[in-house]
């Protein structure tokens, strides 16, 4: 059964770089057969959807952050992370990563989800 | 950019009783659809995926349905655990992207 681990700094200041790792076990990112991505939560509000990567690379963004968001992968270590810079107050989210396959639409596998607060 | 809505926002009900929620694309969209349930400090869980396909592991009593920009999630007979919050979600092909809508919350009458 794979798991997916999210990890990073808890507290980031405005204008800033959130990074966060996710690691991968049970698993494999190199699988041809799934996007990795990164879901995120404010508090009391719902899904945004940040962007996915896939085993070669590729990636798609959410236009709407697509600006300020890199997801790279490393499949030595079985990791995919997330950069968004330039953070503000609204960053302030729980953050998931997520495995959904390619043939389907739905996520099948989340993390367990990470608060990062952005404040000074 | 396809926006999903969601209705109603919240919903008050029994156990026992059955419920169906709504999801509506501002757009044609085939059944790249999702379900997810989420409880307070979880993640959310896949219940549906492609529309109308239960995933694995999800109570029959749960059910999808539609194509093209209506979608729903029909719950039988609610179960106490199945009181939550519920998102559906699209995955579009152009642009490639995800969007969730807002969400309904169900709760205990």
């Amino acid at each position: 059964q794979v798991q997916l681990q999210e990890s990073g700094p808890g507290l980031v200041k405005p204008s800033q770089t959130l990074s966060l790792t996710c690691t991968v076990s049970g698993g494999s990112v190199s699988s041809g057969s799934y996007y990795w991505g990164w879901i995120r939560q404010p508090a009391g509000k719902g899904l945004e959807w940040i962007g996915r990567i896939y085993t070669s690379g590729t990636t798609n963004y959410n236009p709407s952050l697509k600006s300020r968001v890199t997801i790279s992968i490393d499949t030595s270590k079985n990791q995919f992370s997330l950069k968004l810079s330039s953070v503000t107050a609204a960053d302030t989210a729980v953050y998931y990563c997520a495995r959904d396959p390619i043939a389907v639409a739905g996520v099948q596998n989340w993390g367990q989800g990470t608060l990062v607060t952005v404040s000074s | 950019e396809i926006v999903m809505t969601q209705s109603p926002a919240t919903l008050s009900l029994s156990p026992g009783e059955g419920v169906t929620l709504s999801c509506r694309a501002s757009q044609f969209i085939s059944t790249y659809v999702a379900w997810y349930q989420q409880k307070p400090g979880q993640a959310p869980r896949l219940l549906i995926f492609d529309a109308s396909n239960r995933a694995t592991g999800i109570p029959a009593r749960f059910s999808g349905s539609g194509s093209g920009t209506d979608f729903t999630l029909t719950i039988s007979s609610l179960e106490p655990e199945d009181f939550a919050v519920y998102y559906c979600q699209l995955r579009s092909n152009w642009p490639p992207m995800y969007t969730f809508g807002q969400g309904t919350k169900l709760e205990i009458k």
